[in-house]
């Protein structure tokens, strides 16, 4: 079977750093994305992980163990304008379509 | 902006009725794909289109369809609606059909079943 797990909500204060984490179950596995979804709006691409290790780009870093079944997304100084739900998507081995979890929403506050 | 178009934005429409959602990939992609995504459930994908084939299903449902044009434009077709069909429905696109291609999102059309 195929299961996400992600915390629903998280707060934290604009400057700030924050992980979202994600542990994955996937009938096989073929990498794992990071989107950003604002309330009503489309997904953006955040970050891409298919071997271990950590990918920085910019604010934001993902890091992903393959093994564990588990990746993070990691913002640094936080802005008001990150509030938003954080879709962590891992890819089975099977399709090439990605199965989202529900997304965590976060909060920053001023 | 990610270039991937989809018209109309809202659509309110009644049970039992049949609407068509319109998606346009980014230039140069060939694959496209539908999601819904509904308040209690999150993101779900529906179906795969690649360069005219279906590629892929997921958990759609036998009173919707879909095709892709040799323009490479899509439609998804959605039939006897209920009310559970309100939902945001989403396309995305990617360059090929591989499996590290990184989809792009469409803003969406909003379905609204009274």
């Amino acid at each position: 079977g195929q299961n996400i797990d992600q915390p629903t909500e998280m707060t934290a204060t604009e400057g700030a750093i924050v992980q979202i984490n994600c542990t994955y179950q996937t009938s096989g596995f073929n990498g794992l994305f990071w989107y950003q979804q604002h309330a009503g709006e489309a997904p953006t691409f955040l970050s891409y992980n298919v071997l271990d290790g950590l990918e920085e780009k910019g604010r934001f870093s993902s890091f992903l163990s393959r093994s564990k079944g588990y990746s993070y997304l990691l913002l640094k100084e936080l802005q008001m304008k990150d509030s938003a739900s954080y879709l962590c998507a891992p890819r089975n081995q099977a399709g090439t379509a990605l199965i989202f979890g529900k997304g965590t929403t976060l909060s920053v506050s001023s | 902006d990610s270039g991937v178009t989809q018209t109309p934005k809202h659509l309110i429409t009644a049970t039992g009725q049949r609407v068509t959602l319109r998606c346009s990939p980014r230039s140069g992609d060939l694959s496209v794909y539908w999601y819904q995504q509904s308040l209690d459930q999150g993101l779900q994908f529906l179906i795969q289109y690649y360069n005219g084939e279906e590629r892929a299903k997921g958990n759609i449902l036998e009173r919707f369809s879909a095709q892709q044009f040799p323009d490479l434009h899509s439609e998804l077709n959605l039939s006897s609606l209920e009310l559970g069909d309100s939902a945001l429905y989403f396309c995305a696109s990617s360059l090929g059909g591989g499996r590290t291609d990184t989809q792009y999102f469409g803003p969406g059309t909003r379905l609204t079943v009274l």
